[in-house]
């Protein structure tokens, strides 16, 4: 089982411009989520799936979409970047979405935008 | 809001001894609390999981404890050794917009030095 995947691992975007982090999962998990991190201020959930077929937001949505294609892939979109989203951004799973569960994470992707 | 604080950004101690590290939260108590390590360059990992009517939970030199009345969670590594260098990150359930939510600290980086 490979876990948690994503796409890019990094990836550096002039103002403006838009891009797509990919995630993918195949434990079979429900529920996905999207956070940022930033020095100092721990995971910041953006965006999360409880189910295929739904999403809503969290903490920081501002500036991003989402997009849960399927079961396994839960995709995160910056139409227009902005220096302020330079950050890293990890993708999450879990099985059902219950906060006692444990959550999966990926390897990151870090942004740097210009 | 609810709101986490890990105690220090970093804690340095010596090979051998027991490493404590500190989550404190504000407002309401949480059902869960999570304890997640995190190396240099890749998602957090799932250590240990404690509920509030558990003072304690152990996991080979691992132990968490959760004292609801302080408002606190104590993490305990002992017989610490280089290779638990990392940062440790709290999480716990909140309430954001009638649904369950996980947040997480921004955790205290643990050097154990030779």
């Amino acid at each position: 089982n490979a876990g948690v995947t994503q796409t890019p691992k990094f990836q550096v975007l002039k103002t403006g411009q838009s891009m797509t982090l990919q995630c993918a999962q195949d434990m079979n998990h429900n529920s996905m989520y999207w956070y940022r991190q930033d020095p100092g201020m721990g995971l910041r959930l953006i965006y999360y799936s409880a189910s295929e077929g739904t999403t809503d937001k969290g903490e920081v949505p501002n500036g991003y979409n989402v997009s849960r294609l399927n079961k396994r892939e839960f995709s995160l979109r910056l139409e227009s970047a902005a220096p302020s989203q330079t950050s890293v951004y990890f993708c999450a799973s879990s099985e059902l979405g219950g906060t006692q569960e444990t959550q999966y994470f990926g390897p990151g992707t870090r942004l740097l935008v210009l | 809001s609810q709101k986490i604080e890990q105690n220090s950004e970093a804690l340095n101690i010596q090979e051998g001894k027991t490493a404590t590290l500190t989550c404190n939260y504000t407002n309401y108590s949480p059902a869960y609390l999570q304890w997640y390590r995190q190396d240099p360059g890749r998602g957090p990992v799932f250590l240990l999981l404690i509920r509030e009517n558990e003072k304690e939970k152990r996991k080979e030199r691992l132990k968490v404890t959760f004292d609801t009345t302080l408002k606190q969670s104590l993490f305990h590594i002992t017989a610490s050794q280089p290779a638990d260098s990392a940062t440790y990150l709290c999480a716990l359930d909140m309430v954001v917009s009638s649904a369950s939510k996980i947040i997480f600290g921004s955790g205290t980086r643990l050097s154990i030095r030779p």
